[in-house]
């Protein structure tokens, strides 16, 4: 049973749109809520974080927004662009560094 | 060395046999880590070191076992391999403690077990 919920498994959006991928999780031991992007044929890198004392990050395009009392986080990619295909993995982890991945979000970005 | 580094890219290994997947990071990082990544499935966590010469069990551990004798290297074996563990494998490393938890990752070992 995966401790996060990630959805939905793939999506296609238009070059300059909105991409929104969600999560959610159960175990209130997390504190560390990281996203990750990754290219075929790559390990996953972090893309952006966040910790729950904030309930909205953002880097450039990229926005989390958090919402702790229910437990769910989701990243928007605004302008979404063709070189941001790539598979996005939500992830939680605990103190202690256990990290629980979601199970991906495969998008593509149409030109 | 920058980063991570892992070997071998990809093996084909029969089953029950023994395999030893390299892991080698040069960031002076407290921590490492193991996964496997399967289709649907994201990353599991296999098995964490959190410092030399202590390690622990992630989620999947069965099948697994690892060593970390010093802060550069975390060996992932197998001791007889079964096709179950036919997966991309990435290893990981971070600090332990601070304002990041930031993981870094590997290329990854694809391993088909036969």
């Amino acid at each position: 049973q995966q401790q996060v919920k990630q959805s939905p498994q793939s999506l296609i959006v238009q070059k300059g749109g909105i991409s929104i991928i969600n999560c959610a999780y159960e175990n209130t031991a997390f504190d560390y809520f990281p996203w990750y992007q990754q290219f075929p044929g790559k390990g996953p890198a972090l893309l952006i974080a966040i910790r729950p004392d904030v309930s909205e990050k953002k880097e450039g395009r990229f926005t989390i927004s958090f919402n702790k009392s229910a437990k769910q986080f989701s990243l928007h990619i605004m302008d979404s662009q063709p070189g941001d295909s790539a598979t996005y993995f939500c992830a939680a982890s605990t103190p202690i560094n256990d990290m629980r991945f979601g199970a991906g979000t495969r998008l593509t970005v149409k030109p | 060395i920058a980063g991570i580094t892992q070997a071998p890219t990809s093996q084909i290994l029969a089953a029950g046999r023994r395999m030893t997947l390299r892991c080698t990071q040069d960031m002076r990082h407290n921590a490492m880590y193991w996964y496997r990544q399967d289709l649907g499935l994201g990353l599991r966590l296999i098995h964490y070191s959190n410092t030399a010469g202590t390690t622990g069990k992630g989620e999947v551990p069965d099948g697994y076992s690892v060593s970390r004798a010093n802060t550069d290297d975390f060996p992932l074996t197998l001791a007889s391999a079964v096709p179950s563990q036919t997966s991309v494998y990435f290893c990981a490393s971070s600090f332990l403690a601070g304002v990041s938890n930031e993981q870094f990752f590997g290329p990854g070992t694809r391993l088909t077990v036969l």
